[in-house]
Order: C-alpha cells, then sequence, then structure tokens
C-alpha cells in the first residue's frame, strides 16, 4: 500500500533560517509521482513541485529546492531563508499505478511557523 | 478567476440535515477530485470524476454521501443525515486527462455538523 510519512509536526523557525521539511514514501510500484503542497490559512493548496521515479535530479526554484533520494524512499523540501509568507501547512504526496496515477496519497503535514 | 471554486466556503448544519457543495473547475479540465480534510490531516480521496462519469469511489464515501457531475462540468457532493464525524473541510480539484499532470484545488468548504 502507499503511504507518505512527514514526521515533523510543527517546525518554528526566525526569518531568513534555512528549513528543511522530511517526507518519506513508501509504494511497491517503480513508477511513481511525489508532489509537494503548501496550504495557507486560506485553505487552498497550492501546487509547489512533480516529481516522477525516474528522474532522480535535484530541483531548485527560487528559495526552494527538493532533494530526491530512492535509496532511501525520502523527497525532502528545503526553504532557503525563509519568510514570513512561508508559514502555511505543507504536505508531501504520492501518487502511483496502484492507483492509477488517478489519485494522491497524502502525508499528515508540516506546519512552518516563520516568526519576524 | 480561472482557478477552482467551491461553494459554500463555509457550511453549519444540525446534526441529520441534508447539506450539498458545489465545485466549479477549471474550465478546461476534464477530471475533477473531491477530498476530505479533518483537522490535523491530508487530504484524503474520496471521489473522482472523468468529464461526466465518476469512476471510482473511496471505501470512505458511505451511502450518505453522492456526488455528480451532470453534464461534465460543475460537481455538486451531497451528504444525506449528517453526522457530527461528517466535519470536515471538503476539497475540489481538477486536472487535464494525464496521469502526471498536477492537480489544482479549490479553497474548500468547511462544513460544521453540530
Amino acid at each position: 500500500a502507499q503511504k507518505v510519512t512527514q514526521a515533523q509536526t510543527e517546525i518554528s523557525v526566525v526569518e531568513k533560517e534555512d528549513v528543511t521539511l522530511d517526507c518519506v514514501y513508501e509504494t511497491r510500484d517503480t513508477t511513481y509521482y511525489l508532489f509537494w503542497y503548501k496550504q495557507p490559512p486560506s485553505g487552498e493548496l497550492v501546487f509547489l513541485i512533480r516529481r516522477n521515479s525516474f528522474d532522480e535530479q535535484n530541483e531548485i526554484s527560487g528559495r526552494y529546492s527538493w532533494n530526491f533520494q530512492k535509496s532511501t524512499s525520502s523527497f525532502n523540501f528545503t526553504i532557503t531563508a525563509s519568510q514570513v509568507v512561508d508559514s502555511a501547512v505543507y504536505f508531501c504526496a504520492l501518487s502511483d499505478a496502484n492507483t492509477g496515477f488517478q489519485k494522491l496519497v497524502f502525508g499528515t503535514g508540516t506546519r512552518l511557523l516563520v516568526s519576524p | 478567476d480561472t482557478g477552482v471554486s467551491q461553494n459554500p466556503r463555509h457550511k453549519i448544519t444540525k446534526r441529520g440535515q441534508n447539506v450539498t457543495f458545489r465545485c466549479d473547475p477549471i474550465s478546461e479540465h476534464n477530471r475533477l477530485y473531491w477530498y476530505r480534510q479533518t483537522l490535523g490531516q491530508g487530504p484524503e480521496f474520496l471521489t473522482y470524476f472523468q468529464n461526466e462519469a465518476q469512476l471510482e469511489k473511496s471505501r470512505l464515501l458511505s451511502d450518505r454521501f453522492s456526488a455528480e457531475r451532470p453534464k461534465g462540468s460543475f460537481s455538486t457532493l451531497e451528504i444525506q443525515r449528517t453526522e457530527q464525524g461528517d466535519s470536515a473541510m471538503y476539497l475540489c480539484a481538477s486536472s487535464l486527462a494525464v496521469r502526471y499532470t498536477e492537480a489544482f484545488f479549490g479553497q474548500g468548504t468547511r462544513l460544521t455538523v453540530v
């Protein structure tokens, strides 16, 4: 069965600190996709990134970077020089062939609090 | 606004009443999904449509729940005889019918059953 674990329930940092959000996944499929979404207080889930299982290159987008390691089944997310606007709940999610790639299995989320 | 739209944003209802939520997806998206999110948890899949066909339903979707997408555009989610355990955020998402594309979510409808 598919499972996504985000062991960090809540992280508090001061603005400009770097922070890494951990994500560990389980799947029996060799083809799967990993996602990160941000959920601000307004409630809407905002798509951040999608990664397929065949592409282990790390990705950087501005202050955001992602580290995908199949050997440890991890897909960690780092925010560099955090800002107050980064405060939100962040979800890691998985879709795979078992789900027909039609639905996302989410972790329980990590709440990030960035204080000024 | 061309995003996913959900109405109402908030709904308070008494136990035993029926409620209906509406979702308007991004216009060119032919897939539409419903998820439920309880406090402190990640969203859980409920059901999805491709055009007007409902292709999968989760075991979470009891017989008190019904979803429709009559013309392949907007969708409704109805809960009959609401229970306190139905209190949650109901999220709608839409996507194109390509397997590796991301889903775009609406702001959700928060249901409180009192």
